[in-house]
């Protein structure tokens, strides 16, 4: 089984450059979120979907954009990316209901020099 | 606002022993906790998933409790080996109809376990 997958797991980009991260999961999950994990910070919550046509902000959204086209697929878009914008950007899925266990992606090294 | 902590930051043993991680969390109205282990480099793994209305639960030398009304959860690893050598979350989700899936994280505690 894949579960979440995410691509690329490395990237460099320069000052206004932008990118899409993409996110895709194969277990017919609702809800689908990004992180981004920074030293000494955690894990912050940038968008979240609750299901397919449906997003909404996190804690952290400032420069993200994110659709949800289909149950599957959950891209997280960089408008112009930022040096604040290096992190390690995390993918990840859960049912609506029930025991909401959430699955994570690899993750994607993003530079922004 | 929920926080989250874990204690202790770091943490080194020697292999053989039990240990237990702390998760601390301020308000109690939580829908469940999860734990996760996460490798360098490496994405999330859940290891443990809590509901509000349970008290524990095991898998293999992993034993998680959760005490909400005083905000605590532990994650028990017995017999411990130097594969367990990783950073250990916990994450708290949200209790109501907009926050339910919204996990609030601890900083985790990097675990290192020597031979």
């Amino acid at each position: 089984n894949a579960g979440v997958t995410q691509t690329p797991k490395f990237q460099v980009l320069k000052t206004g450059q932008s990118m899409t991260l993409q996110c895709a999961q194969d277990m017919n999950h609702e809800y689908m979120s990004w992180y981004r994990q920074d030293p000494g910070m955690g894990l912050r919550l940038i968008h979240y979907s609750v299901g397919a046509g449906i997003t909404d902000q996190g804690e952290v959204p400032n420069g993200y954009n994110v659709s949800r086209s289909t149950t599957e697929d959950f891209p997280l878009r960089l408008l112009s990316a930022a040096p604040s914008q290096t992190s390690v950007y995390f993918c990840a899925s859960s049912y609506s209901g029930g025991r909401a266990e959430a699955f994570f992606g690899q993750g994607t090294r993003l530079t922004v020099v | 606002k929920q926080e989250v902590t874990q204690i202790p930051a770091a943490l080194s043993v020697p292999e053989g022993e039990n240990l237990v991680l702390n998760c601390s969390f301020t308000d109690s109205a939580i829908y469940n906790l999860q734990w996760f282990r996460q490798d360098p480099g490496k994405g999330l793994t859940s290891l443990l998933l809590i509901q509000s209305s349970q008290r524990e639960q095991t898998s293999g030398r992993l034993n998680a409790s959760l005490d909400k009304s005083s905000g605590r959860s532990t994650l028990y690893i017995a017999a411990s080996q130097p594969g367990d050598s990783a950073t250990y979350l916990c994450a708290v989700g949200g209790n109501n109809a907009g926050n339910n899936r919204k996990l609030i994280w601890g900083l985790g505690t990097s675990l290192g376990v020597n031979p």
